[in-house]
C-alpha cells in the first residue's frame, strides 16, 4: 500500500534562517506530488505541485521554492524564513484521490 | 475559476445528534468532489468522495454526502455523531484536467461535540 511520510513533524526556527521540509512517497511511481500550507484558522492553500522529475508548478507567489530531485521525493526550502512562513505544512500525493501526509508543524520566531 | 464554499465556520453538536455540513462548489464540468477530515496536528484523511452514478455516496465513519447538482452542493451528513468527530472538516473539488488537475479546499468547518 501506498505512505507518505514527513519530516520533521516539527520545527522552530529563527527569521532569516534556512528551510528544508522533505516528503517521500512510497508504493507508487510517478505520483503527481503537492505542498499545501495551511495557517492558523485557515484553509489549505496549495503551494507547489509537480507531476515529475524536475517539474514545478508554483501557485502563489512567495518566499519558497521546491524541488523534485527523484520520483517519490519532494522538497519545499527557504532560504531566508519570514514570520509569515509560519503554519502547518502537508504534503500529498494524488491518484485519483489525494492521500496526505502527517504534516509539518513550522514556527518561525 | 473553481470555488469551494463552506459557509459555517464552526457548528457545535451535541453527541447523538444529526450533523449536516455545507459545501457549495462552483465548477463548469462535472465535479469530482471530496470530504476530507482533520483531527487536531494531524494529516487529513479521506472520508468521502464523489465521481459519478449515485448521488447519495457512503463513506467511512458512518458519513454520508449527496451530491445536488441543481444547487450546486456537496453536504456531508451523519445521523449520529459521536464526541470522536470532532474535528475539522474540508470540502474539495477538483479543478482543471489530466497531469494539470489539482484539489481545491474550502475553507473548512471546525465541528465540536457537547457531552
Amino acid at each position: 500500500s501506498q505512505t507518505i511520510h514527513q519530516w520533521p513533524a516539527t520545527l522552530v526556527q529563527p527569521v532569516g534562517s534556512p528551510l528544508s521540509l522533505e516528503c517521500t512517497v512510497e508504493g507508487t511511481s510517478n505520483p503527481n506530488l503537492y505542498w499545501y500550507r495551511q495557517a492558523a484558522g485557515r484553509g489549505l492553500q496549495l503551494l507547489f505541485y509537480s507531476v515529475g522529475i524536475g517539474q514545478i508548478s508554483s501557485e502563489v507567489p512567495q518566499n519558497l521554492s521546491a524541488s523534485r530531485p527523484q520520483d517519490r521525493q519532494f522538497i519545499l526550502s527557504s532560504k531566508k524564513l519570514l514570520l509569515s512562513d509560519s503554519g502547518f505544512y502537508l504534503c500529498a500525493w494524488r491518484e485519483n484521490e489525494q492521500f496526505f501526509g502527517p504534516g509539518t508543524r513550522l514556527t518561525v520566531l | 475559476a473553481q470555488s469551494v464554499t463552506q459557509p459555517d465556520i464552526h457548528i457545535t453538536v451535541s453527541e447523538g445528534a444529526s450533523l449536516e455540513l455545507r459545501c457549495n462548489y462552483s465548477y463548469g464540468a462535472t465535479p469530482y468532489l471530496f470530504w476530507y477530515v482533520q483531527s487536531p496536528g494531524q494529516g487529513l484523511q479521506l472520508l468521502l468522495k464523489y465521481f459519478s452514478g449515485d448521488t447519495l455516496v457512503q463513506g467511512i465513519k458512518g458519513f454520508e454526502a449527496e451530491f445536488k447538482r441543481s444547487q450546486s452542493s456537496f453536504n456531508l451528513r451523519k445521523p449520529s455523531v459521536h464526541w470522536s468527530d470532532a474535528a475539522e472538516y474540508f470540502c474539495a473539488v477538483v479543478s482543471g484536467t489530466g497531469t494539470a488537475s489539482k484539489l481545491t479546499f474550502g475553507t473548512g468547518t471546525r465541528l465540536q461535540v457537547t457531552l
